[in-house]
């Protein structure tokens, strides 16, 4: 099965602040999927990393894979309170997508 | 966004009672799923459809069964609803599927389930 760690389970930051999430998976990953989950609300896909070192970016959030592809990172520049949600990396191993519980960010304005 | 609804989006029901969610699609992709969320778990899912009239088990199916008979539409039914199925349930659509590399799942909004 897959084993995926993601870090840190909760963060709290100040309006303005970056910041980091990471995810560490047992198994070299197909593809990596980051989404994020409003309260309440459905889950939107953010980004989509297959090859090892790729990075992507949209608007304050970038998203990178290692070469190895068994580690990603989140990082959130200038943080903003429409940030706030859950954040989820989601592994796709080629035959299914398993869901975490996730980070959770708390921004204060 | 991607266009998917879900309907009802709230829904409060009695012990042993039938309830049947939809989700629409307006996408035309080939794959649609039902999660599960409950807190403390990630998304969990219940089944899956890769094509019309095409459905198979995901790993929390006890209890539900599915239908797809267009390819906008994919039914949840619970036959006779238990309160161990009080939870939020999501509806996600993909283009490609499970075993031909799977693509990005889009999630419609969710509908809340009670069952009293």
């Amino acid at each position: 099965s897959q084993e995926l760690e993601q870090s840190p389970q909760s963060l709290i930051v100040q309006e303005g602040k970056n910041l980091t999430i990471n995810c560490t998976s047992s198994k070299t990953l197909y593809g990596l999927y980051w989404y994020k989950q409003k309260y309440g609300e459905g889950l939107i896909f953010l980004m989509m990393l297959q090859k090892g070192g790729e990075e992507k970016s949209h608007e304050k959030i970038t998203a990178k894979l290692d070469e190895k592809k068994q580690q990603s990172s989140l990082h959130i520049t200038a943080s903003q309170p429409s940030h706030a949600g859950i954040y989820l990396c989601v592994p796709n191993t080629g035959n299914q997508f398993y869901f975490g519980t996730g980070t959770s960010l708390t921004v204060i304005p | 966004d991607a266009g998917i609804t879900q309907s009802p989006r709230h829904k409060v029901t009695e012990t042993g009672t039938p309830v049947t969610l939809r989700c629409h699609q307006t996408e035309n992709h080939r794959y649609m799923y039902w999660y599960r969320q409950d807190p403390g778990h990630g998304l969990r899912l219940i089944h899956y459809s890769y094509g019309v009239k095409d459905t198979d088990k995901g790993e929390v199916s006890d209890g539900y069964s599915v239908s797809r008979s267009k390819t906008e539409d994919f039914l949840l039914t619970l036959e006779s609803a238990t309160s161990s199925q009080t939870s939020v349930y999501f509806c996600a659509i993909s283009e490609r599927g499970r075993g031909g590399g799977t693509d990005t799942q889009y999630f419609g909004p969710g509908t809340r389930l009670t069952v009293l």
